[in-house]
C-alpha cells in the first residue's frame, strides 16, 4: 500500500515558538494533500488541503496565516504552527491521495505539546 | 443532521463472534465509501474501500453497501482482541473532489 511518513512525531515547544511538520509519501505521487487535527477523544478535523503548486484551502475557522501550509512539490507538503500557544497542543495528521478512487492514505501523524 | 453518522459505542463482543459495524450517510450523490481503523493515539489506517452496491470480502473483513439505503457497513469474522480500536466511516461525495467526510467513528472492544 501507499507509504505516508511524517517528521517529527512528537514536538514539544514554547508558547510563541513556531513548528515546522512535513508529510511525504513515500512511493507515489500525491495530488492532493490533507492536513487534518485531533483532540483527545475527539474525531478528525480536517483543516485544510493542499495542492501541489497552488495554495492551500482552508475549512471555515482554521486561521491560513497561523497554520500555513507549503506544497512544493508531489511528494512533500509542509504545515508550519506559527506563533504556537498552548491550546495548538493536538495530534496533527496528514493524508495524501493519488487521486484514484479518492483513496487518503495518512501519515502517523505528529504530537504537538506547547507549554 | 451530520452527513456521516456512526454510533460512537463502545460496541463490545466476545473474541471470535462477528463484529458489525454501521454507518448511515445524508448525500445520495456519495460515490466512495472506507473504512479506516484507528488505534489509540495512532493515526488511521486504511482497511476497506466500497464504490458499489453489495458486499465486498477482504480477509476477515466484509464492507456492505446499499446506496438506496444510504448505509455502509463493516463485519469483521472471528473478531480478535487486536481488532479492538475504534473504526471510522469515511465518504466521498459528487462535487467533494478529493476530500472524504468521516463520521465520528465507533469504538470497538472485542473481549478475550
Amino acid at each position: 500500500g501507499a507509504v505516508v511518513s511524517q517528521h517529527p512525531s512528537r514536538v514539544i515547544c514554547k508558547s510563541g515558538t513556531s513548528v515546522k511538520i512535513e508529510c511525504r509519501s513515500l512511493d507515489f505521487q500525491a495530488t492532493t494533500m490533507f492536513w487534518y487535527r485531533q483532540f483527545p477523544k475527539q474525531s478528525l478535523m480536517l483543516m485544510a488541503t493542499s495542492n501541489e503548486g497552488s495554495k492551500a484551502t482552508y475549512e471555515q475557522g482554521v486561521e491560513k496565516d497561523k497554520f500555513l501550509i507549503n506544497h512544493a512539490s508531489l511528494t512533500l507538503s509542509t504545515l508550519t504552527v506559527t506563533s504556537a500557544h498552548p491550546e495548538d497542543s493536538s495530534f496533527y495528521i496528514c493524508s495524501a491521495t493519488t487521486g484514484s478512487y479518492n483513496e487518503q492514505f495518512f501519515g502517523p501523524g505528529t504530537r504537538l505539546t506547547v507549554l | 443532521q451530520k452527513e456521516v453518522e456512526q454510533n460512537s459505542g463502545p460496541l463490545s463482543v466476545p473474541e471470535g463472534a462477528i463484529a458489525s459495524l454501521n454507518c448511515t450517510y445524508s448525500d445520495r450523490g456519495s460515490q466512495s465509501f472506507f473504512w479506516y481503523r484507528q488505534y489509540s493515539g495512532k493515526s488511521p489506517e486504511l482497511i476497506m474501500s466500497i464504490y458499489s452496491n453489495g458486499d465486498k470480502e477482504d480477509g476477515r473483513f466484509t464492507a456492505q453497501l446499499n446506496k438506496a439505503s444510504q448505509y455502509v457497513s463493516l463485519l469483521i469474522r472471528d473478531s480478535q482482541p487486536s481488532d479492538s480500536a475504534t473504526y471510522l466511516c469515511a465518504v466521498n461525495t459528487y462535487n467533494a473532489g478529493n476530500m472524504l467526510t468521516f463520521g465520528g467513528g465507533t469504538r470497538l472492544m472485542v473481549k478475550p
